[in-house]
């Protein structure tokens, strides 16, 4: 079985661009979260969507960040403008609730770097 | 929100030596534990997990330990292996279906 997959591995960009990350979950987990590990700091919690829905955005920074999960499918991320306070490594995890548990399987990371 | 802590920053053991991992946690309503292993290039891998209904829970060379009272919660490695060097992370959840709340994570180094 195929784990979560994210797509760029590594994206440079200028300040004041624009970056899309995408996440494909592993197949038929309902829930998809995105976290952020800024350089010698913890990973951080974005967001959470179940299926389509965004259940939790409440570590979302700013409004120049956007995501989406259309069909609740794969997600994608975008920043727009980009800031160089957005670098960092942006993973992706998703899971499926089982006996009310549930285990998070991250993606290798998306390594962000704005110039 | 939940804050956690975890220490040490680096850990440096050699072959066949033990290592400890110690986290602490700020939310007594946090009830599921997991701690996570990193490798260089590679997002973050599930290793063990505990939950509050557990004090201890073994597998293998890797164990954790939780304190609920204490709010603590502790990773072994017995017997380290050099393959056992990498980036290790504590997390504090609420409960299933919430965010994981991380520790700083502990560069550990397993010298032949």
């Amino acid at each position: 079985e195929a784990g979560v997959t994210q797509f760029p591995s590594h994206s440079v960009i200028e300040k004041g661009q624009t970056v899309t990350l995408r996440c494909d979950p592993i197949s038929g987990h309902d829930n998809l979260y995105w976290y952020r590990r800024v350089m010698g700091k913890e990973i951080k919690f974005l967001l959470h969507f179940v299926k389509e829905s965004k259940q939790d955005e409440s570590g979302m920074p700013n409004n120049r960040f956007l995501a989406e999960r259309t069909g609740g499918t794969y997600s994608t991320l975008k920043v727009q403008p980009a800031e160089l306070e957005d670098s960092g490594v942006y993973f992706c995890a998703s899971s499926q609730l089982e006996d009310s548990q549930e285990t998070q399987y991250f993606g290798p990371g998306t390594r962000l770097l704005v110039l | 929100g939940e804050n956690v802590e975890q220490h040490p920053s680096t850990l440096s053991v050699q072959e066949g030596d033990s290592a400890v991992i110690k986290c602490t946690y700020s939310d007594s309503a946090s009830n599921y534990f997991p701690w996570y292993k990193q490798e260089l290039g590679k997002g973050p891998q599930l290793i063990i997990d505990i939950r509050s209904n557990v004090g201890e829970k073994k597998d293998q060379r890797i164990a954790v330990t939780l304190n609920k009272t204490a709010k603590h919660f502790s990773l072994h490695i017995t017997e380290t292996q050099p393959e056992d060097s990498a980036v290790y992370f504590c997390a504090a959840s609420m409960n299933s279906g919430y965010a994981l709340n991380f520790g700083k994570g502990t560069s550990l180094l397993v010298t032949p």
